[in-house]
């Protein structure tokens, strides 16, 4: 167990709908990342907070976006969901070097 | 560019030992990191090298060369356990924590 928790475990929804995947990072750690892993295709960075800020940003879509909350947990939001955007969503969090991963959510879009 | 090249597949037989190999071409570097990740899991972190040389950790050990782009992880005494994928990731700009992984290596262990 990392100390990262995501909700929900899985999200089944369909074509066109929104959704928010929820992350709690580990206790003291200010930053957190999201990341996307498509069948047989490597993570893929979307987006780094820290400390409420955004800090780095990778190849996420415009119709993703995130915010990280002043009690440092974070949210990515999905939207116009089409069914290329079907993958697992995880998060990390890090306070030195080391990126610890949560459990992540597994997001089928139908 | 960003270019990140492990083997995709490899096969080992308990109790040998296994080197994995990563090379990768980045805008900048700051550190490279080796994952581990049992399928529909959770990456687990197994080393970190942001100088040359190898650094030892029990079973497993991790080298870089950073004028030859390179490194490897070494996994010596296979488990069955140790079946997973292994991901390579470089973070490559300082001041900054994010991470450019590579597609992984499936690694299967037999009895």
């Amino acid at each position: 167990d990392s100390g990262v928790t995501q909700t929900p475990k899985h999200l089944i929804t369909a074509t066109g709908q929104r959704v928010t995947l929820r992350c709690s990072p580990r206790s003291g750690d200010l930053s957190v990342y999201w990341y996307q892993q498509s069948l047989d295709q490597g993570l893929q960075f979307l987006i780094q907070y820290y400390n409420g800020e955004e800090r780095a940003k990778g190849n996420i879509l415009e119709r993703f976006s995130a915010q990280q909350f002043p009690d440092l947990h974070s949210e990515l939001n999905l939207s116009s969901l089409e069914l290329g955007d079907s993958a697992l969503y995880f998060c990390a969090s890090s306070l030195g070097h080391e990126q610890f991963f949560g459990p992540g959510t597994r997001l089928t879009v139908l | 560019g960003q270019n990140i090249d492990q083997p995709t597949e490899m096969t080992a037989t308990e109790g040998a030992i296994v080197q994995i190999n990563c090379t990768y071409q980045t805008s900048g570097f700051n550190g490279l990191f080796w994952y581990q990740q049992h399928a529909g899991e959770a990456p687990t972190f197994l080393s970190y090298n942001v100088l040359d040389g190898l650094e030892e950790k029990g079973r497993f050990s991790s080298f870089l060369s950073r004028s030859k782009g390179y490194s490897y992880l070494l996994l010596k005494e296979l488990q069955m356990k140790d079946s997973a994928s292994y991901l390579c990731a470089v973070r490559d700009v300082e001041n900054t924590d994010k991470l450019i992984f590579g597609t992984g290596t499936r690694l299967q262990v037999f009895p």
